[in-house]
């Protein structure tokens, strides 16, 4: 079970928003900017949202982060068929001194 | 464009060795530190190690320490992780990816422990 906690699973349908949650605590999420991947099944992942709630060159604008205390958001609006993947938050771990990475949270599109 | 490609996989015997190697392009090597992000079949990711820029911060993840060495050659745009003692959970595939913060990952590259 991983130190950050997402939910396994969430679901929409073509158009709707999205909002996927990872949950940690003060010497991880608290202290540290969050980043966000994705990653379809079968490929390497890629950064999605950096620092809580930038975008990288490329990423649509329906995807956007947000951090509160020892929590961080990532939500998807304008659901499409092609975010249907796996989802993961990150950040670093100033007690384990190393990286951490969210258990991962399928996406399914309806 | 960066690239990062990693090499060296395969399948050994537990207990057995392997090196794995990622050779970089596309930036400015010795400026950015570098990790190890390993994901095992059907399991999500899980942070191995890092090293800075000049190599001379390592870290690793406690499930590794001992056991895994981080390595870089700036003079070939390239780092390694040497695997000893593998066990069978070790199984997974291994990404090179770039900063502590990790930007950007390789393709990866599978590790079988297995007899």
């Amino acid at each position: 079970q991983s130190v950050l906690t997402q939910p396994p699973s969430a679901s929409g349908t073509p158009g709707q928003k999205i909002t996927i949650s990872c949950s940690g605590s003060s010497s991880n999420i608290g202290g540290n900017t969050v980043n966000w991947y994705q990653q379809v099944p079968g490929t390497a992942p890629r950064l999605l949202i950096y620092t809580n709630d930038q975008r990288p060159s490329g990423v649509p604008d329906r995807f956007s982060g947000s951090k509160s205390g020892t929590s961080a958001s990532l939500a998807i609006s304008d659901l499409q068929s092609e975010d249907e993947a796996d989802y993961y938050c990150a950040t670093w771990d100033d007690s384990l001194n190393g990286r951490l990475f969210g258990g991962g949270t399928k996406l399914t599109v309806l | 464009e960066v690239r990062l490609l990693e090499s060296g996989g395969g399948l050994v015997q537990p207990g057995g060795s392997l090196r794995l190697s990622c050779a970089a392009s596309g930036f400015t090597f010795s400026s950015y530190a570098m990790s190890w992000v390993r994901q095992a079949p059907g399991k999500g990711l899980e942070w191995v190690s890092a090293i800075g820029g000049s190599g001379d911060t390592t870290l690793y993840a406690d499930s590794v320490k001992g056991r895994f060495t981080i390595s870089r050659d700036n003079s070939k745009n390239t780092v390694y992780l040497q695997m000893n003692s593998l066990r069978v959970e070790d199984t997974a595939i291994y990404y090179c990816a770039r900063n502590f913060a990790i930007d950007y990952w390789g393709q990866g590259n599978l590790v079988t422990v297995s007899s």
